[in-house]
């Protein structure tokens, strides 16, 4: 499975602040996805980012809140702007294995976000 | 819909017990891929076992072992022998498989604690 990195691996923010998330992975990737994991939760898909085009968003989750860009095939960024402490979570990407492995999605460590 | 229930919020056993992890799905695809993730303390999500919805076999890695039954809709999930280590969150999740891009859909997840 491809190897996934994300920065920042956790972060304090003050409230109104805005937040970039990167997510690098080591080999090249047609779909990326950012999940979101509030605290003692499940994990909920918040986007699914293809490169070269916009990212789709899940129902409840809009792009002024939360931007995506996705440059090339192995780069993803994910922003939480103007963050509140409802914000506060683990921000996860994944993408899917490949060839026998495409149903498979595979995480990024995350990243633990608090707002205060 | 898709859904998945974790009925069992937590778990906590005595090391060198057996441990099953209960999973229950919904879905009106005949195709779709059963999933099982751990979260350890540190957050990240680690994939375990993929299934296809035509595989009803049972699978054995070491310890864990998977039984997928289509007629109860259940995918549950045995630890033998447990160890402190397998200290963690559990994960059962659900996608079609007509494309890479289904979203995951995941279960509220098991808390599972080996005592010493």
């Amino acid at each position: 499975s491809a190897v996934i990195s994300q920065k920042p691996s956790r972060d304090i923010c003050q409230r109104g602040t805005s937040l970039t998330i990167q997510c690098q992975v080591d080999s090249q990737v047609t779909m990326m996805f950012w999940y979101r994991q509030q605290p003692g939760q499940s994990l909920t898909l918040i986007a699914t980012a293809n490169q070269g085009s916009e990212a789709t968003y899940e129902s409840g989750f809009v792009i002024d809140k939360f931007p995506i860009s996705r440059p090339n095939l192995t780069f993803s960024t994910l922003t939480v702007s103007n963050m509140s402490p409802e914000d506060s979570s683990i921000y996860l990407c994944s993408v899917v294995g490949r060839e026998a492995d495409k149903g498979t999605q595979y995480f990024g460590p995350g990243t633990r976000l608090t707002v205060l | 819909a898709q859904k998945v229930t974790q009925a069992q919020t937590e778990i906590s056993v005595v090391e060198k017990e057996d441990v099953t992890l209960d999973c229950v799905y919904e879905t009106r695809d005949t195709t779709y891929y059963l999933f099982w993730y751990k979260q350890p303390p540190s957050g990240e999500l680690v994939f375990l076992i993929r299934r296809n919805s035509f595989d009803e076999q049972n699978e054995i890695s070491g310890r864990y072992s998977w039984n997928f039954q289509k007629s109860t809709s259940s995918f549950n999930f045995t630890i033998t022998a447990s160890q402190v280590v397998d200290s963690a969150v559990y994960f059962c999740a659900l996608s079609e498989a007509r494309s890479s891009a289904s979203k995951i859909i995941f279960g509220s997840g098991t808390r599972l604690s080996i005592r010493p």
